[in-house]
C-alpha cells in the first residue's frame, strides 16, 4: 500500500515560536493532501485541503494565517504552524490519496501522525 | 454537518465476542469507509464500501450499508486483544472529496 511519512512525531515548543510539519508521500505522487487535528479523545476535523503548486483550501474557522500550508512539490506538504499558542497543542495529521491505489477508491493514506505541544 | 455519529462512543468486550459499532450520516455519500486507529497513531484503513453495495466483507470484519437510513455497521467477529483501538467510520460525497469522520468508538478487547 501507499505510504505517508509524517515528521516529527513529536514536538515540544515555547509559546510564540512556529514548528513546522512536514508530510510525504513516499512511493507516490499525491497533488492532494488533507491535513486533519485531532484533540483527545475526539475525531479528526479537517483543517485544509493542500494542492501541488496552488493556494491550501481552508475549511471554515482555520486561519490560513495561523497554519500555514505549503504544497511545493507532488511528494511534500508541509503545514506550520506559527506564533503557537497552547491551544494549538493537538494532535496533527496528515493525509493523501495514491493515483495508483486508492485514488479510484477514495482511500485515504495517512501519516502517523505529529503531536504538538506547546507550552 | 457531513459528519457522522457513530454509537456506542465506548464498548468493553471480552476476547472472543463480536464487536458491533454503528456510524449515521446526514447527505448523500459516494462511499462510506471504516478506519482504526490506534492511541496517538496515524488511521488505518480496513474497508470501502459504496453507495450502491448493501455488504461487505474482509476478514473479520463485516460491514453493512444502509442508504435508507444514512446508517452503516462495522461488525468484528471474534474479536481478539490486539483489535482494541478506536474506530471511525468517514463518508466521502463524490469519491474525490475529503473525508469527513465520525466521533469514533473506542473498543477496548479486554483477554
Amino acid at each position: 500500500g501507499a505510504v505517508v511519512s509524517q515528521h516529527p512525531s513529536r514536538v515540544i515548543c515555547k509559546s510564540g515560536t512556529s514548528v513546522k510539519i512536514e508530510c510525504r508521500s513516499l512511493d507516490f505522487q499525491a497533488t492532494t493532501m488533507f491535513w486533519y487535528r485531532q484533540f483527545p479523545k475526539k475525531s479528526l476535523m479537517l483543517m485544509a485541503t493542500s494542492n501541488e503548486g496552488s493556494k491550501a483550501t481552508y475549511e471554515q474557522g482555520v486561519e490560513k494565517d495561523k497554519f500555514l500550508i505549503n504544497h511545493a512539490s507532488l511528494t511534500l506538504s508541509t503545514l506550520t504552524v506559527t506564533s503557537a499558542h497552547p491551544e494549538d497543542s493537538s494532535f496533527y495529521i496528515c493525509s493523501a490519496r495514491s493515483r495508483t491505489s486508492g485514488y479510484d477508491t477514495g482511500e485515504l493514506f495517512f501519516g502517523e501522525g505529529s503531536r504538538l505541544t506547546v507550552l | 454537518s457531513q459528519q457522522g455519529e457513530e454509537d456506542p462512543q465506548a464498548l468493553s468486550i471480552q476476547e472472543g465476542e463480536n464487536a458491533t459499532m454503528n456510524c449515521s450520516y446526514k447527505t448523500s455519500i459516494n462511499n462510506l469507509q471504516w478506519y482504526r486507529q490506534n492511541s496517538g497513531r496515524g488511521l488505518v484503513h480496513l474497508i470501502l464500501i459504496r453507495s450502491n453495495e448493501r455488504e461487505k466483507h474482509s476478514g473479520r470484519l463485516r460491514v453493512t450499508l444502509d442508504t435508507s437510513k444514512k446508517s452503516s455497521s462495522l461488525l468484528i467477529t471474534a474479536s481478539r486483544a490486539a483489535d482494541t483501538a478506536s474506530y471511525f467510520c468517514a463518508t466521502d460525497v463524490t469519491g474525490n472529496t475529503p473525508l469527513v469522520f465520525g466521533k469514533g468508538t473506542r473498543l477496548s478487547v479486554i483477554a
